[in-house]
């Protein structure tokens, strides 16, 4: 089993539609979590991170968190087309390092 | 000015050379780190810094050695590289106390043939 797990997608969504991406993990006793987002070809950039259960909004990215699952999601509201990109969760853990999923692709369709 | 920088940004090697890719940082982060990411994979830790005497292997770290010449300097050398070594290699920098946000390069895409 993987410590961090996503779905590879895409996942194809219609502009202006909410994307939900989903991640879980195996460690209990995670602590940080985080998304990136990485365009095609650049390198991964924070967007988003949660450290306590429930939600985290930023603007149209909602964080969510449910340590006692062990699943994490971002929700983009109100998707747009240049946010079409692979999303990593990453996952900070027992070991203090940062491990990361596979990544999700999404593709908003104009 | 980009804050992590990567050289070189693209590489060709053959199996059993050596080959040394750099990273170097403009803005005193504590912490570095070197993963490579590959299809499907995501990014995997190969070696990991949080000070200039302190050098920690990662997941990954069989057929690669680094080396932190300054606080500023993180290098990952693959002493004999082997075709299963292809892939996008990424540095990354992190201050201590923010966990989860590293600053990455642009990354150094290296093929063994």
């Amino acid at each position: 089993q993987k410590e961090v797990e996503q779905n590879s997608g895409p996942l194809s969504v219609p502009e202006g539609a909410i994307a939900s991406l989903n991640c879980t993990y195996s460690d209990r006793v995670s602590q940080s979590f985080f998304w990136y987002r990485q365009y095609s070809g650049k390198s991964p950039e924070l967007i988003m991170s949660i450290y306590s259960n429930g939600d985290k909004e930023d603007g149209r990215f909602t964080a969510q968190l449910n340590k006692a699952s062990q699943y994490v999601s971002l929700l983009i509201r109100d998707s747009q087309p240049s946010d079409s990109a692979t999303y990593l969760c990453a996952v900070r853990g027992s070991s203090y390092k940062l491990i990361f999923g596979s990544g999700t692709r999404l593709l908003v369709r104009p | 000015d980009a804050d992590v920088t990567q050289t070189p940004r693209n590489r060709i090697t053959k199996t059993g050379k050596r080959i040394m890719l750099e990273c170097s940082q403009t803005k005193g982060h504590d912490r570095m780190y070197w993963y490579r990411q590959d299809p499907g994979l995501g990014l995997r830790l190969i070696y990991y810094s949080f000070d200039v005497k302190d050098i920690n292997k990662g997941e990954i770290s069989d057929g690669y050695s680094v080396s932190r010449q300054a606080q500023a300097k993180f290098s990952l050398s693959l002493e004999s590289a082997i075709p299963n070594q292809t892939a996008l290699y990424f540095c990354a920098a992190q201050d201590r106390g923010r966990a989860g946000e590293l600053f990455f390069g642009e990354g150094s895409r290296l093929t063994v043939l």
